[in-house]
């Protein structure tokens, strides 16, 4: 099966800051990446997502880029901000439709 | 328009109980999937619905859990035989078709005591 990694486990940056999160993942048939915000006691939310057959992508302070080749996808914020703080997941998919999440990473936006 | 509603929010339970979870997904959407989700842990997988079909069941744990979808539309997580390790939050998500957006719901909170 899938073995997804992110990294870090917590990041602390200041408001305006930008936010880097990595996400490696181990099977080479995956071809969908999304990344997921959760907030407390609710449920994860996509907030951006990318395909196999494109490199970036960008939605307006978000950005998601992927090596194919290294098997790792990472999530870019940038000009953070106190509502950005939550924690973010990746879950690359095989086509399988059972996602496999990494364990999260716990963003604090600091103002 | 509206979301994944699940009910109850919470749960709390003795051992050895029965439970039931429900799911209603987006108007529409032909894919139901469940997952459990531990505290500080990203969600798992659990069981997927095409249709009123099981497509997918390779993340239950044991035979203690099953889930339904009789109409295509509301799904059931059933739980018999409650262990205090089935404590977690147990979400519920739909997608418009297969390799669609997955849309997830506010969870349900169960406690085993």
């Amino acid at each position: 099966g899938e073995n997804v990694e992110q990294h870090p486990s917590t990041l602390s940056v200041q408001e305006g800051d930008s936010a880097v999160i990595k996400c490696t993942y181990s099977d080479s048939a995956s071809n969908y990446f999304p990344w997921y915000k959760q907030e407390l006691g609710k449920g994860p939310q996509l907030i951006i997502d990318i395909r196999s057959n494109v490199g970036e992508k960008k939605d307006q302070r978000i950005a998601v880029t992927l090596n194919k080749t290294a098997k790792h996808f990472s999530l870019h914020i940038t000009e953070t901000q106190p509502e950005d703080s939550a924690v973010y997941f990746c879950a690359p998919d095989t086509g399988r439709r059972a996602l496999t999440f990494g364990s999260g990473t716990r963003l604090q936006v600091q103002p | 328009g509206a979301g994944v509603s699940q009910t109850p929010s919470n749960k709390v339970t003795e051992k050895g109980k029965y439970v039931e979870l429900r799911c209603d997904p987006i108007s529409g959407h032909t894919a139901l999937y469940w997952y459990r989700q531990s505290l500080g842990q990203g969600p798992e997988f659990l069981i997927y619905f095409q249709g009123t079909g099981a497509a997918d069941d390779s993340g239950l744990p044991n035979d203690r859990f099953f889930a339904v979808r009789p109409e295509g539309s509301v799904s059931t997580l059933k739980i018999q035989r409650t262990e205090r390790g089935d404590s977690a939050v147990y979400l519920c998500a739909s997608s418009l078709g297969s390799q669609e957006t997955q849309y997830f719901g506010p969870g349900t909170r169960l406690l085993v005591l």
